[in-house]
């Protein structure tokens, strides 16, 4: 049971280049999130979906797109990167449903600077 | 809407002090609380959890948390600091229904000094 996996580990884009975060869960959790760490503001979430084919926006979503189309993996796509998208990324997932715990399991985190 | 503020960016104490970090939120309904601990170059792990039920809970690594509702608080504690404790702490709140969102605090970096 690997838990929540994230890759790349480290990446540096220049700005305009695309690339996509991955991230998968190996524990059939329905409940997935991203969000990004900045200095002195917590962690703060772009997007995050509830089940395969279900997403939905958080709190700072411009510039990032997203999709579910299985249980196990949510990627997460820069289509144009900028600057200001320097930040360290999380991936987490959890469960629902009667008995969940509501605790959401990290990933180890991607850290991205855009050049 | 909920929101969680964590007073102190920074604090310091002293091998085997008393650690108090401070967690105040703000929810329109009954909230789920959680804090997150954050080593050095690592993802975030649960302390421990609020939903329910008994006010003080208990954590991992003698950590615990008491739900407050008059002052809306939810401080973490623990009687004797070790080395391993110094990390990054989150203090969060349940977005409420549904997708199970958490909005955190902006983290309190914990040092102990020998």
């Amino acid at each position: 049971n690997a838990g929540v996996t994230q890759t790349p580990k480290f990446q540096v884009l220049k700005t305009g280049q695309s690339m996509t975060l991955q991230c998968a869960q190996d524990m059939n959790h329905e409940y997935m999130s991203w969000y990004r760490q900045d200095p002195g503001m917590g962690l703060r979430l772009i997007h995050y979906s509830v089940g395969a084919g279900i997403t939905d926006q958080g709190e700072v979503p411009n510039g990032y797109n997203v999709s579910r189309s299985t249980t196990e993996d949510f990627p997460l796509r820069l289509l144009s990167a900028a600057p200001s998208q320097t930040s360290v990324y999380f991936c987490a997932s959890s469960s629902r449903g009667a008995g969940s715990t509501d605790t959401q399991y990290f990933g180890p985190g991607t850290r991205l600077t855009v050049l | 809407a909920q929101s969680v503020t964590q007073l102190g960016s920074h604090v310091s104490v002293s091998e085997g002090a008393l650690v108090l970090l401070r967690c105040n939120y703000s929810s329109s309904v009954p909230p789920y609380l959680f804090w997150y601990v954050q080593y050095p170059n690592q993802g975030l792990q649960l302390l421990l959890k609020y939903t329910t039920g008994a006010t003080l809970v208990k954590g991992i690594n003698g950590f615990e948390a008491e739900f407050k509702k008059s002052e809306t608080s939810f401080h973490l504690t623990k009687p004797s600091a070790h080395m391993s404790d110094a990390a990054e702490y989150f203090c969060a709140v349940r977005v409420i229904q549904g997708a199970q969102k958490l909005v955190f605090g902006q983290g309190t970096r914990l040092t102990i000094n020998p």
